[in-house]
């Protein structure tokens, strides 16, 4: 199974700052036959569901703020927040979805606000 | 509006069973991937399970093979996870999620727990 490991594990970030969140997988989640990256990031607020940012790594979700952004591709992957707003403060993950299941999550990065 | 809403959860011995059940509306349920997510207390998010619209392919995380099993009735649009042997590491919150890969919409959970 892929291995995802995000870094840091928590981080606390001022308010209108920019917060960073970085996700390595354990092999190339790039399929070369359509280059797109088998990459999703989710937001989870304490005692709500999961909620979908980003899917093949960088294609924002409908209705999901432009201050958050995806990048990266093959092993590397960055969520960005820019400007830093109060209701950003939760926990976020990214997960492959790269050829079969199981469909890996990362351990998860709490962002809290500094 | 899409509207995922589990149930079934509750509190079981070691080696007992559950099913939990999965309300969908709001979209064409039968055309759709459905996931099964869970989410140990404090814990980080862990993909058990998939099926394909018409039931036809199942996924399953190794850990759950051969002890749960997911299905679904288009006809009630509805989605199912048949949970045998279970075991203390398999306390969660039970998600359903649509989507092939990744989750789009997301129901609020049932938990289940299981101690003796």
């Amino acid at each position: 199974d892929i291995v995802m490991t995000q870094s840091p594990d928590s981080l606390a970030v001022s308010l209108g700052e920019r917060a960073t969140i970085n996700c390595k997988s354990s092999q190339s989640v790039l399929y070369s036959s359509n280059n797109k990256n088998y990459l999703a990031w989710y937001q989870q607020k304490p005692g709500q569901p999961p909620k979908l940012l980003i899917y093949w790594a960088s294609t924002r979700e409908s209705g999901v703020p432009d201050r958050f952004s995806g990048s990266g591709s093959g092993t590397d992957f960055t969520l960005t927040i820019n400007s830093l707003q109060a209701e950003d403060v939760a926990v976020y993950y990214c997960q492959q979805y790269y050829n079969t299941a199981p469909y890996t999550f990362g351990q998860g990065t709490k962002l809290e606000i500094k | 509006e899409v509207q995922l809403v589990e149930s079934g959860g509750g509190f079981v011995q070691p080696g007992g069973s559950l099913r939990l059940s999965c309300a969908a509306s709001g979209f064409a349920f039968s055309s759709y991937w459905m996931i099964w997510v869970r989410q140990a207390p404090g814990k980080g998010l862990e993909w058990v399970a998939d099926i394909k619209p018409d039931g036809a392919e199942r996924h399953y995380l190794d850990s759950v093979k051969g002890r749960f099993t997911v299905s679904r009735d288009n006809a009630k649009n509805s989605l199912y996870l048949q949970m045998y042997s279970l075991r203390a590491e398999d306390t969660a919150v039970y998600y359903c999620a649509t989507g092939a890969w990744f989750g789009e919409h997301w129901g609020q959970g049932t938990l289940v727990t299981v101690s003796s």
